[in-house]
């Protein structure tokens, strides 16, 4: 079966500071990653979507990066976090039009 | 940017009511509209993948219809319980969009005793 892990679930950091985030998937191939957000008090933000390798497309100018170095591997980094990059972070994956399944999420406070 | 609208923003109901809110998306270019539930301290779950005009589809006392033509997807809670206490997420797929899902902002259902 399937199984999506992302880590760390809590993370302090300060501003100025670079970040990694990692999801990983297992029991597939070639599935669609994604990374959102849920800043407090509003919606699932869609950040990054990738359909392959190194094929990623950012749907909102921001201070994060996402790189996709292995087929079930999706990183979301920042070289310098700001305040305003705190939030709960969330990696899923699909495949086709089916539905997504969400890692247990990452809460990320910028101090 | 895909624009999705849920309607309303947040409900309060007391246990044993039923209700329902709304999904709006744009109709051109439709493939696919998915409906999620997010409890608190748990990440999404899916409710339903819909995919063709006039669908309906149904979970125990959770039902939901989807109207393609005119881009909107009703979700219904029959005898809600506190337990249905989350936040409803819609997304729709649209063709030529690679599968992406793009979520609304969401209902955030409270049931009350």
């Amino acid at each position: 079966s399937q199984t999506i892990h992302q880590w760390p679930a809590t993370l302090v950091q300060p501003v100025g500071s670079p970040l990694s985030l990692e999801c990983t998937v297992e029991g597939t191939s070639n599935p669609n990653l994604y990374w959102y957000r849920q800043a407090a008090g509003r919606g699932l933000q869609l950040l990054f979507y990738s359909i392959g390798i190194d094929q990623i497309s950012s749907e909102v100018p921001q201070n994060l990066s996402a790189s996709r170095p292995q087929d079930r591997q999706f990183i979301l980094s920042s070289k310098k976090l700001l305040l305003s990059d705190s939030g709960f972070y969330l990696c899923a994956w699909s495949f086709g039009g089916a539905e997504a399944f969400f890692g247990q999420g990452t809460r990320l406070t910028v101090v | 940017i895909l624009n999705v609208e849920q309607s309303p923003q947040s409900l309060h109901v007391q246990e044993g009511d039923s209700t329902n809110f709304t999904c709006s998306f744009p109709s051109s270019n439709f493939y696919a509209l998915h409906w999620y539930r997010w409890e608190t301290a748990k990440s999404p779950e899916a409710l339903f993948v819909m995919t063709l005009n006039g669908d309906e589809k149904k979970k125990g006392r959770i039902s939901a219809t989807l109207n393609t033509k005119e881009g909107y997807s009703y979700l219904y809670i029959k005898g809600s319980q506190p337990e249905d206490s989350a936040t409803y997420l819609c997304a729709p797929i649209l063709t030529g969009g690679g599968n992406k899902l793009t979520f609304g902002t969401g209902t955030q259902l409270k049931v009350e005793l």
